[in-house]
């Protein structure tokens, strides 16, 4: 079945560095590749996500790329401030027989960024 | 206030006893989905509904049953077969659970056993 890892599962950096978290999947038909940030205490939300035609995507101080070669893809957050501190979720996604979206999810990485 | 509401925000199981999780949205989804998550292991799917009044194992669904009667809710019963339910479960929703849709979570429920 499909399998997501997720690296490092914590990351402390300070205030202004960059942060860069990794995934690799194993499902070669996956083509959907969301990233969810959960900070504590609540709800998981998602912050970018990238297509499996896309090498790469940006959103202000995030980006996100993807390998489909290798079968990875990392979150970069430029610039980082202390409320990117959080819990971040990779997924990789693909198409059921019935067209249902089947999202798999990373274990996780805690990113703590210090004043 | 649109979106997805669980509760209890907190419940306690006694050894044997079955109990039920709320989860209700007022966002017009077709697809609603459990997720559990334990520390370390990210979020694994229990069960998914694209559509009211069916529903579809996930990948750790044994101790687990829900229902889907009605568009906006999607209770999960967690019963005594589940050896080990001390663990956060989120609720979510989408569209219509197809490709590239964004998820829409709950604020969750922690169960613990007695």
């Amino acid at each position: 079945g499909e399998n997501v890892e997720q690296h490092p599962s914590t990351l402390s950096v300070q205030e202004g560095d960059s942060a860069v978290i990794k995934c690799t999947y194993s499902d070669s038909a996956s083509n959907y590749f969301p990233w969810y940030k959960q900070e504590l205490g609540k709800r998981p939300q998602l912050i970018i996500d990238i297509r499996s035609n896309v090498g790469e995507k940006k959103d202000q101080r995030i980006a996100v790329t993807l390998n489909k070669t290798a079968k990875h893809f990392s979150l970069h957050i430029t610039e980082t401030q202390p409320e990117d501190s959080a819990v971040y979720f990779c997924a990789a996604s693909k198409s059921l027989n019935t067209g249902f979206q089947k999202l798999v999810f990373g274990t996780g990485t805690r990113l703590l960024v210090s004043p | 206030d649109g979106g997805i509401t669980q509760s209890p925000k907190y419940l306690f199981r006694k050894e044997g006893q079955n109990v039920t999780l709320s989860c209700e949205q007022n966002l017009n989804h077709d697809a609603m989905y459990w997720y559990r998550q334990d520390p370390g292991q990210g979020l694994r799917l229990i069960y998914y509904s694209q559509i009211v009044n069916d529903f579809q194992k996930g990948d750790i669904a044994e101790g687990y049953s829900v229902s889907r009667e009605k568009k906006e809710s999607f209770p999960l019963t967690v019963t005594s077969a589940q050896k080990n339910p001390t663990a956060f479960y989120l609720c979510a929703s989408s569209i219509n659970g197809r490709i590239n849709e964004k998820l829409f979570f709950g604020s969750g429920t922690q169960l613990s056993v007695l």
